[in-house]
């Protein structure tokens, strides 16, 4: 079983920053299934990053995926204050385990 | 409107059943594999089970094996899961979500279940 580890657990940035997001898999996988999600309190999660680098529909162009094998990046390129929130990093049937991202 | 609406949560006993639906709207659900993911209470995501377009295959996370079983009624647009034996353990918000080129891309909006004495 394929562990996705995602640091930091927390990072603490302002409105118009970089935000950038990693994911570590114990063990190589395939770029096509890296996905990305978004979760804001008490919605369910929202899907972003498709593919490891694919936005998915509606996805604001700030915010792009990249990587391969075991080390992936979520980027959000200036946060925007409705950015702020928990992201999941998910490959098949494993989740990371999230990194808050909060207003500093 | 692509859609996806769960429902059948509550509170049940530890070693109780209960089952959840998810309806579906909006798309072609008998194209996709469908899926259960749960969220405990302040916790991470984790998947609970999926189910291929017509049911002929079927996966669990170890958790589960042998207590859940999830179904599909492509006439009904439906997703079901059946969860017998419950523990403390299994509360959390459940949702369906559908599989798209390996992704998750369409959530419902949840339902909760307790699992409590």
């Amino acid at each position: 079983e394929i562990v996705l580890t995602q640091s930091p657990g927390t990072l603490s940035l302002s409105p118009g920053e970089r935000a950038t997001l990693s994911c570590r898999a114990s063990q190589s996988v395939s770029s096509s299934y890296l996905a990305w999600y978004q979760q804001k309190p008490g919605q369910a999660p929202r899907l972003l990053i498709y593919g490891a680098s694919s936005r998915a529909t509606g996805i604001p162009d700030r915010f792009s995926g990249s990587g391969s094998g075991t080390d992936f990046t979520l980027t959000i390129s200036r946060l925007e204050p409705e950015d702020f929130a928990v992201y999941y990093c998910q490959q098949y049937g494993s989740f990371g385990q999230g990194t808050r991202l909060e207003i500093k | 409107e692509v859609q996806l609406v769960e429902s059948g949560g509550g509170l049940v006993q530890p070693g109780g059943s209960l089952r959840l639906s998810c309806a579906a709207s909006g798309f072609t659900f008998s194209s996709y594999w469908m899926n259960w993911v749960r969220q405990a209470p302040g916790k991470g995501l984790e998947w609970v089970a999926k189910i291929k377009q017509d049911g002929s295959e079927k996966y669990y996370v170890d958790s589960a094996k042998g207590r859940f079983t999830i179904s599909r009624d492509n006439a009904k647009n439906s997703l079901y899961l059946q969860m017998n034996s419950l523990r403390a353990e299994d509360t959390a918000v459940y949702y369906c979500a559908s599989t798209s080129l390996y992704a998750f891309d369409i959530w419902g909006q949840g339902t909760m279940v307790t699992v409590s004495s």
